[in-house]
């Protein structure tokens, strides 16, 4: 069964420094990546997907990942983190031919301090 | 355009009590989906829809049954509520089939049950 591992449960940051959230998967067939952010009292809203192409993927509000398939892995990086970045971020992934099932990570809380 | 919505927001129920969460959407989307959050655990996918008509089981479909009547509602029903069943849930849509479509996200509904 597939599954998805987010390493740290809670990433305390001061704001303007980088951060890197980090995300592996474990699957035998090929994926498709997703980062979801979820803001406080509120639902999922897509930060980025990975389906093909270039492993470097842009999303919004600065974030990017990589996709590292030799290392099933796909973490999550900004360059300078603003307290408005506090949130809940979690890393997801469909299997190809899964029928858009999204299988999710635990989740890593992001703590942007002053 | 509401994107997805949920009704209620909140609700409290006795143990042996049923409900109906109610999942709108107004994108046109045939894909819906409903999920469950609790904490530590991320998301998990208890049932989804196809298109209007049909429903499938995912993660975690014990204690819940869906309808989808009409291709815009996803309705999610508790028929004896328990304790296990408390938690977040979000309703989810995609435009298509194909995996990796983006699935966008309710805001989500809390529920406890006592």
């Amino acid at each position: 069964a597939q599954s998805v591992t987010q390493l740290d449960s809670q990433v305390p940051v001061f704001e303007e420094a980088p951060v890197e959230l980090r995300c592996n998967y474990s699957s035998s067939v090929s994926v498709y990546l997703f980062w979801y952010v979820q803001y406080p009292n509120q639902g999922l809203q897509l930060l980025l997907k990975y389906l093909s192409g270039s492993t470097l993927v842009k999303g919004i509000n600065g974030f990017e990942a990589e996709f590292n398939k030799s290392q099933t892995s796909f973490h999550l990086r900004k360059p300078s983190v603003h307290i408005s970045d506090t949130a809940e971020y979690f890393c997801a992934v469909i299997p190809s031919g899964g029928y858009n099932k999204l299988i999710f990570g635990a989740g890593t809380r992001l703590a942007v301090h002053p | 355009n509401a994107g997805v919505t949920q009704t209620p927001k909140f609700r409290v129920l006795k143990t042996g009590q049923s409900m109906t969460l109610l999942c709108a959407q107004d994108m046109n989307h045939e894909y819906m989906y409903w999920y469950r959050q609790d904490p530590g655990m991320g998301l998990r996918l208890i049932h989804y829809s196809v298109g209007e008509g049909t429903t499938a089981k995912g993660e975690v479909p014990d204690g819940y049954n869906v309808s989808r009547l009409k291709k815009q509602n996803f309705l999610l029903g508790l028929e004896s509520a328990a304790p296990s069943q408390t938690s977040v849930y979000f309703c989810a849509s995609s435009y298509s089939s194909t995996s990796g479509s983006t699935q966008y996200f309710g805001p989500g509904t809390r529920l406890t049950v006592t």
